[in-house]
């Protein structure tokens, strides 16, 4: 079962604008973690934030968590054609060990 | 080694036939998952060891699945009797330990059943 759903499921700018993906969960987590992945193969991992934090910043990736709404968002800024993947959350619960649940991810196209 | 590495990267099998994907995870990378892609959609757990033990095999979907780590290190997911809705990635990862921390993936098996 996928306890994230992204928001929106594809997306489609031109290079130089903003994303801006959004990930909602069900459940207590203990850390939300964003992952990117380009045609179909493994996927990379981008930023790991703690139920304890906030905000997190890693280049031009920005994510977001509020706990209250069970919701996080990404955002890349000055994108670039090179970012076009598909973006996942995946939350870790609250006595899960590690164990993460993928969300159903956004496809983003960047276009020159 | 440097990476995750997951062999073979396509396989195409009868449907009924028995397959072995194999997961060599980062050296020293205690924690392993296994994951199933199908297309369009997120990745979905099957199991998960931390040493040689499955901490958790609750997304292993029937007893047609099983996975083996004996050693500690290199994982493999066997699936007996393929049917067609097995076709999928299967995704393996590791990481350093079973708290909370990063994946890393490897590129992943594209098992097709015909």
């Amino acid at each position: 079962s996928q306890q994230g759903e992204e928001d929106p499921q594809a997306l489609s700018i031109q290079e130089g604008e903003n994303a801006t993906m959004n990930c909602s969960y069900k459940t207590s987590i203990n850390n939300l973690q964003w992952y990117r992945q380009n045609s179909g193969r493994g996927l990379v991992h981008l930023i790991l934030i703690r139920s304890n934090e906030r905000e997190k910043h890693s280049g031009r990736l920005r994510v977001t968590l509020d706990t209250s709404k069970k919701s996080s968002s990404l955002l890349i800024t000055a994108s670039r054609a090179a970012d076009t993947a598909s973006y996942f959350c995946a939350t870790g619960l609250t006595g899960g060990g590690n164990k993460l649940t993928f969300g159903t991810g956004t496809q983003l196209k960047v276009e020159l | 080694g440097a990476g995750v590495s997951q062999t073979p990267s396509n396989k195409v099998t009868e449907k009924g036939k028995y397959v072995e994907l194999r997961c060599d995870p980062i050296s020293g990378h205690t924690a392993l998952y296994w994951y199933r892609q199908s297309l369009g959609q997120g990745p979905e757990f099957l199991i998960y060891f931390q040493g040689t033990g499955a901490a958790d095999d609750s997304g292993l979907p029937n007893d047609r699945f099983f996975a083996v780590r004996p050693e500690g290190s290199v994982s493999t997911l066997k699936i007996q009797r393929t049917e067609r809705g097995d076709s999928a990635m299967y995704l393996c990862a590791s990481s350093l330990d079973r708290g909370e921390r990063p994946y890393t993936f490897g590129s992943g098996t594209r098992l097709t059943v015909v």
